[in-house]
């Protein structure tokens, strides 16, 4: 079945570097992404991940993926107080078009 | 380039009402999907629409239903509204929604509160 399971909440301090962790069930995945949610606002994309990568790195941001225990997470580097929010993983299976499955959210808090 | 617009952004309506929420999808993207946001349940998918059909459909009730119209804008709507049909309701738009990457973007939402 389709389930993508997230922590719910995590607190660091300004210039840690922040992992948000994510597991996943569907072996027929082919795309993980990681969406962002500010209060009161849609989800932005931040990046995605072909299924066959192992990691993708962008500016601040890397997304390593392990498919065989089907994890995945993502590491914000040098974290910033305007980085709290809520984080999204999500997962695309082939053929579905726009459906995605998302995790329940983690709530990212970053202390000055 | 303007973003996806979700209109309206708040509305109250009463048990057994019904609602339309509308989206405008980015120009030249021809997917519109839905999702639906609670605390509870989280993110949901409801359904997505590509070239005025109906393309995939998530587990929700025939009350949820929706169009497309030939301009890639999409309308959903919620008949005999309950109490639990209160959400956060986000209307995302891709180029194709096909193979390959899916990147959705998604509008700042419809927040419906049914009393």
């Amino acid at each position: 079945g389709e389930d993508v399971e997230q922590s719910l909440f995590l607190s660091v301090r300004e210039g840690d570097s922040s992992v948000i962790n994510c597991t996943y069930t569907d072996s027929s995945s082919t795309y993980l992404y990681w969406y962002k949610q500010e209060p009161g606002a849609g989800l932005q994309l931040l990046t995605y991940i072909f299924s066959n990568m192992d990691m993708k790195q962008d500016q601040r941001l890397t997304v390593l993926l392990n498919k065989k225990d089907k994890h995945l997470s993502l590491r914000i580097a040098d974290t910033q107080t305007g980085d709290s929010a809520i984080y999204f993983c999500a997962e695309s299976i082939d053929n579905q078009g726009g459906k995605l499955i998302f995790g329940q959210g983690t709530e990212l808090s970053v202390k000055p | 380039k303007a973003g996806v617009t979700q209109t309206p952004r708040y509305l109250i309506k009463t048990r057994g009402q019904q609602v339309t929420l509308s989206c405008s999808p980015i120009s030249g993207h021809r997917s519109v999907s839905w999702y639906q946001q609670t605390p509870g349940q989280g993110l949901q998918f409801l359904f997505e629409y590509f070239s005025e059909t109906q393309r995939n459909k998530g587990n929700f009730p025939g009350r949820f239903s929706g169009r497309q119209f030939s301009n890639s804008r999409s309308e959903m709507n919620v008949s005999t509204l309950e109490l639990g049909d209160s959400a956060l309701y986000l209307c995302a738009s891709s180029l194709t929604g096909g193979s390959g990457a899916n990147v959705l973007t998604f509008g700042a939402g419809s927040r419906l509160t049914v009393l």
